[in-house]
């Protein structure tokens, strides 16, 4: 299977509930990296995680990473409306430095 | 707040021909990437880019793609015989400091539509 998978591939929800979104992936890494994107759109980024970190926090995201499992979550609380989005990990390995994503979870968040 | 740019925003093109897609990285930045997207796939790597060549390349950049920095601002894909796979949206990113442990800024991408 490849570097930087997401699941869920889809999640619906109501506004004020919690989103999770989770990431694995296959071989060492120097950093994962959670990006946004809006319906046929650019790709916004939203946070960083370096591999000795285990948890950051940026204003409603909580991005955590386990390395020995080789996994990492995006939670987003209290979702929005305008949180309808596709979500993707992408990981940096060591020694390059090209962002390997994920195949993303869609989510959408009903107001 | 600054931002990568991309131009055009849309782009069609006859199988055969030659494409230039444009892009404006940060203007600090020193790192420079092409990623693309084919619709409903991953977004995939293509190159990277760093004191004037490049830095590494993947597999699906081969002869047909080049990059190119002409001047202090610009950053340019050409793709110089269009197949119709090459259909997909594009995008510049651009980092200030190396990759390893930079964040990569993405610009609003380039829709290629290869007839």
């Amino acid at each position: 299977s490849q570097q930087g998978e997401e699941d869920p591939q889809a999640l619906s929800i109501q506004e004020g509930e919690n989103a999770t979104m989770n990431c694995s992936y296959k071989t060492s890494i120097n950093n994962l990296q959670w990006y946004r994107q809006n319906s046929g759109r650019g790709l916004v980024h939203l946070i960083l995680i370096r591999s000795n970190e285990r948890e950051k926090h940026s204003g409603r995201l909580r991005v955590t990473l386990d390395t020995s499992k080789k996994s990492s979550s995006l939670l987003i609380t209290a979702s929005r409306a305008a949180d309808t989005a596709s979500y993707f990990c992408a990981t940096v390995q060591f020694n390059t430095d090209k962002l390997i994503f994920g195949t993303g979870t869609r989510l959408q968040v009903f107001p | 707040e600054p931002e990568v740019t991309q131009t055009p925003s849309h782009q069609v093109t006859q199988m055969g021909q030659e494409v230039i897609l444009r892009c404006v990285p940060i203007s600090n930045h020193l790192y420079f990437y092409w990623y693309r997207q084919i619709l409903g796939q991953k977004v995939e790597f293509l190159v990277s880019f760093y004191n004037n060549e490049i830095s590494e390349k993947s597999e699906i950049f081969d002869d047909q793609f080049s990059v190119e920095r002409p001047d202090g601002s610009n950053f340019t894909l050409k793709i110089r015989s269009t197949k119709l796979e090459d259909s997909a949206m594009y995008f510049c990113a651009s980092s200030g400091g190396d990759g390893y442990t930079d964040t990569q800024y993405f610009g609003p991408g380039t829709r290629l539509t290869v007839l």
